[in-house]
């Protein structure tokens, strides 16, 4: 079974702070994502990153930085959190038609 | 104008019901379909995917496709209280894209 891992179910950070989420696959997939989800807006893309030290931005990177040292782990980087950042964020890494999600990281800004 | 559009619901159905949960998109050059379903406080699983116009089963789950349309559809026959979750359909332009997701569709199977 493939399995992605993410480091915190629930996190709570004040604004200001430098916030980091980890994201964990074993399927030596090389493709990895990050989305957050926000009620009624679905699933919106980050970043992507399609080898190790390679990423790409989707279509809301404003705020977030991501990092991609070793293939399996890809981690997502919140320079200086917001409020506006609150919200559940999701991993996911790509096999050849199928995304396999993480169980989320719900983060709550003060 | 959204790319994907999905009503959010929540949709409220007695058992055995059959559930029909539809999305529409506005570019006529996505290629690839795909129905993912969200437990809450879990992340999204892939339930169905298809390429073509035209139906596809599997057990009590069909997704349609009408690309003249640009309209999809996910049908849950004899729906179950263990069907309560959030369905997101997701589509993309084609192998290599990106998936555009919908806004996702709760849906409630009342005992």
């Amino acid at each position: 079974d493939v399995k992605v891992t993410q480091s915190s179910r629930y996190l709570v950070k004040r604004t200001g702070e430098k916030v980091f989420l980890e994201c964990v696959q074993d399927m030596d997939h090389e493709n990895m994502f990050w989305y957050r989800q926000d009620p009624g807006l679905g699933l919106r893309l980050i970043y992507f990153s399609y080898d190790v030290k390679m990423k790409e931005k989707g279509d809301i990177p404003e705020g977030y930085s991501v990092s991609r040292e070793k293939k399996e782990r890809f981690s997502l980087i919140l320079e200086s959190a917001s409020t506006n950042q609150t919200s559940m964020y999701l991993c996911a890494s790509r096999a050849a038609r199928e995304q396999f999600f993480g169980p989320g990281t719900r983060l709550t800004v003060l | 104008q959204k790319e994907v559009e999905q009503d959010p619901g929540p949709l409220s159905v007695p058992e055995g019901a059959i559930v029909s949960l539809n999305c529409t998109y506005s570019n006529s050059a996505f290629q690839y379909f795909m129905w993912y379903r969200q437990y809450s406080r879990k992340g999204p699983e892939l339930l169905m995917y298809t390429y073509s116009s035209g139906n596809k089963e599997d057990g009590r789950f069909t997704a349609q496709v009408d690309k003249s349309s640009k309209y999809i559809s996910l049908f849950i026959r004899d729906s179950q209280p263990s069907d309560s979750a959030t369905y997101l359909c997701a589509i993309r332009r084609n192998a290599g894209n990106m998936l555009t997701f919908g806004g996702g569709t709760r849906l409630m199977v009342k005992p």
